[in-house]
């Protein structure tokens, strides 16, 4: 079965840019019916959508981050990835990667990563 | 952009009741686009209804969704002690996919 994985820096000093990558393991990254999406949860609050690519390389980006946030998608090495520039201690959440399944019937995150927690910090 | 309003932000209840949830919506959202999901703490969430009333893949029955247009109900009935959690709901009618606030269902 399909599973994300997050993998980058835990630790990340202010102004600088967060990167961080999701690989698919399991399972297709290029289909029509899958947006790929990163969403983060700062500790003890709720989820933010941060933004989503669909596998024709179309990005969508929550308009609070769409400045400092790029996604990408390299469907070669099954990843996507990332980046959140001019880092402040506000970006210090927990940063999951899913798979946002679109269908005519169904439309959610279906799959999750586990989740990596990242911290902005001098 | 669709802000999404849950209530309560925390309802306590006690094994075997049923809880219900509400989000509500700033515009009408078509209930396809509506999801809920339960986040147990220091877990990912995980996707519990889709299409606002269509459990996910080993939901359990004591979950379900419903409503339409700008107000939509998450019901756990016969509540276990496992199911005490945040519960979220999100849209995706347009971009920005928003989330609720979130409800806490404690003991």
């Amino acid at each position: 079965q399909l599973q994300l994985r997050e993998s980058g820096p835990g630790l990340v000093k202010p102004s600088e840019t967060l990167s961080l990558t999701c690989t698919v393991s399991g399972g297709s990254i290029s289909s029509r019916s899958y947006y790929w999406g990163w969403i983060r949860q700062p500790p003890g609050k709720g989820l933010e959508w941060i933004g989503s690519i669909y596998y024709s390389g179309a990005t969508y980006y929550n308009p609070s981050l769409k400045s400092r946030v790029t996604i990408s998608l390299d469907t070669s090495k099954k990843q996507f990835s990332l980046n959140l520039s001019s880092v402040t201690a506000a970006d210090t959440a927990v940063y999951y990667c899913g798979r946002r399944l679109s269908t005519i019937v169904m439309n959610a995150f279906d799959i999750w990563g586990q989740g990596t927690m990242v911290t902005v910090s001098s | 952009e669709i802000v999404l309003t849950q209530s309560p932000g925390t309802l306590s209840v006690s094994p075997g009741e049923t809880a219900t949830l509400s989000c509500r919506a700033s515009q009408s959202v078509s209930r396809v686009y509506l999801a809920w999901y339960q986040q147990i703490p220091g877990q990912a969430p995980r996707l519990l209804i889709y299409g606002g009333s269509s459990r996910a893949t080993g939901i359990p029955d004591r979950f379900s969704g419903s409503g339409s247009g700008t107000d939509f109900t998450l019901t756990i009935s016969r509540l276990e002690p496992e199911d005490f959690a945040m519960y979220y709901c999100q849209h995706f009618g347009y971009s920005p996919w928003t989330f609720g606030q979130g409800t806490k269902v404690e003991i």
